[in-house]
């Protein structure tokens, strides 16, 4: 079984620090990869893909790609309370697989 | 756009009984998904269709059967609910199934809360 490992948290910043999350994945044929935002009873909301290894950046996101290492991250910039939620990174390989989510909390 | 519609929005079955989770994309998006999602467990992909008469097992398909409708249509079905399948229910649709690009970006509907006593 493809597995995507995220710290459950949560993580705790305060308001307009930089919140870093961070994901770990298994299959090296991997090619997608993906942050989700899933506020407490919604639906997941796409935020970021990225492709290739390297930084893309949106706004107050980055997002960082490591494919020697398998690793993904999330970088939130001046982060605010309307970011509390929780992170899911996706990977795509032969199919889609999920981590179990990082829940961050942004402190005023 | 409506984007990715389920219906109902909360159920509660009895052990046993059946029931269908209806989902529509008005994104004109080739592939679809089902998911289920458990506390601490994370989205778990129970079926798929990559294009329109496809449908192809995920990582929990058990119990559940699926029926891709047309291309705007995939729906879920529990023959006959069991305790463990309460959960969470989102549908997803992508353009694409694979690949490197943005068409394979996938977006969900807002979800099915099931409860089976």
């Amino acid at each position: 079984q493809k597995e995507v490992e995220q710290n459950s948290g949560p993580l705790s910043v305060p308001e307009g620090a930089i919140a870093s999350l961070n994901c770990t994945y298994s299959d090296r044929g991997s090619q997608s990869f993906f942050w989700y935002r899933q506020y407490s009873g919604k639906s997941p909301e796409l935020i970021m893909s990225i492709y290739s290894n390297g930084d893309k950046e949106d706004g107050r996101f980055t997002a960082q790609l490591n494919k020697a290492s398998q690793y993904v991250s999330l970088l939130i910039r001046d982060s605010q309370p309307s970011d509390s939620a929780t992170y899911l990174c996706a990977v795509l390989g032969q199919n889609f697989v999920f981590g179990p989510g990082t829940r961050l909390s942004v402190l005023p | 756009n409506a984007g990715v519609t389920q219906t109902p929005k909360f159920q509660v079955l009895k052990t046993g009984q059946s029931m269908t989770l209806q989902c529509a994309q008005d994104m004109n998006h080739n592939s679809m998904y089902w998911y289920r999602q458990d506390p601490g467990m994370g989205l778990r992909l129970i079926y798929y269709s990559a294009s329109e008469g496809t449908t192809d097992k995920g990582e929990v398909p058990n119990g559940y059967n699926v029926s891709r409708l047309n291309k705007r249509e995939f729906s879920l079905r529990l023959e006959s609910a069991a305790p463990s399948q309460t959960s969470v229910y989102f549908c997803a649709s992508s353009e694409a199934p694979s690949g490197m690009s943005s068409y394979n970006e996938q977006f969900f509907g807002p979800g099915t809360r099931l409860t089976v006593l």
